[in-house]
């Protein structure tokens, strides 16, 4: 089953901050960000594989609260570069990896 | 270094008939994923293999068949193409090094079907 994210889209402004949900119902051994833009191939951003573990580069960063099996994406200060759709990943312990429907983040200068 | 090559990048199939999406990793990687995008669905996964000689259902892997020939390639088939198959393709390949798992992607097959 996918996880699930919210919003489905989000508009910003240039220098706003985001966040993107991702929760799923059945047990995540790992949690995965990527960005896809228009046309092009999803992008690793970050893995989270402990519970309440964060992590961040530039000034995207990401949690997991492995208890409520819910992740969350923090973009600060965006910029332009940021606009694409955001897609979580649930790793299970067999090795596959399910993605939720995406969050079509825009942002405007 | 490639990373993930997938061929076609395009095709345009008929009802009915038969084709073998082609991906192969020069990385090394363990696990080989097919996905498949549709317009508010996301990435959906067809069928993945978490190593070389086995494979494993996704969430949508009625209608598709995979072969996992060797360390390298995975193959995803289409016995008898139907339009609800047409959609962008992609193949993804991983490796667990250290406490990273990053996934790459190919570029993508669009498949369409009339």
């Amino acid at each position: 089953q996918q996880p699930v994210q919210s919003p489905q889209a989000v508009i910003l402004r240039e220098g706003e901050d985001a966040v993107i949900n991702c929760s799923s119902s059945k047990a995540l051994y790992s949690v995965h960000w990527y960005r896809q833009k228009h046309g092009e191939a999803p992008v690793f951003l970050m893995i989270l594989l402990k519970g309440g573990e964060q992590k961040g580069h530039d000034k995207i960063s990401a949690s997991f609260n492995e208890k409520k099996q819910q992740s969350s994406l923090y973009l600060t200060a965006s910029q332009l570069s940021y606009s694409g759709t955001y897609f979580c990943g649930g790793g299970g312990s067999q090795g596959n990896l399910i993605f939720g429907k995406g969050t079509k983040l825009s942002v405007k200068p | 270094n490639a990373g993930v090559t997938q061929t076609p990048k395009f095709q345009v199939l008929k009802t009915g008939q038969s084709m073998t999406l082609q991906c192969a990793q020069d990385m090394n990687h363990n696990s080989m994923y097919w996905y498949r995008q549709d317009p508010g669905m996301g990435l959906r996964l067809i069928y993945y293999s978490a190593s070389e000689g086995t494979t494993d259902k996704g969430e949508v892997p009625n209608g598709y068949n995979v072969s996992r020939l060797n360390k390298r390639e995975f193959s995803l088939r289409l016995e008898s193409a139907a339009p609800s198959q047409t959609s962008v393709y992609f193949c993804a390949s991983s490796v667990l090094r250290g406490s990273d798992t990053e996934a790459f992607f190919g570029q993508g097959t669009r498949l369409t079907v009339v």
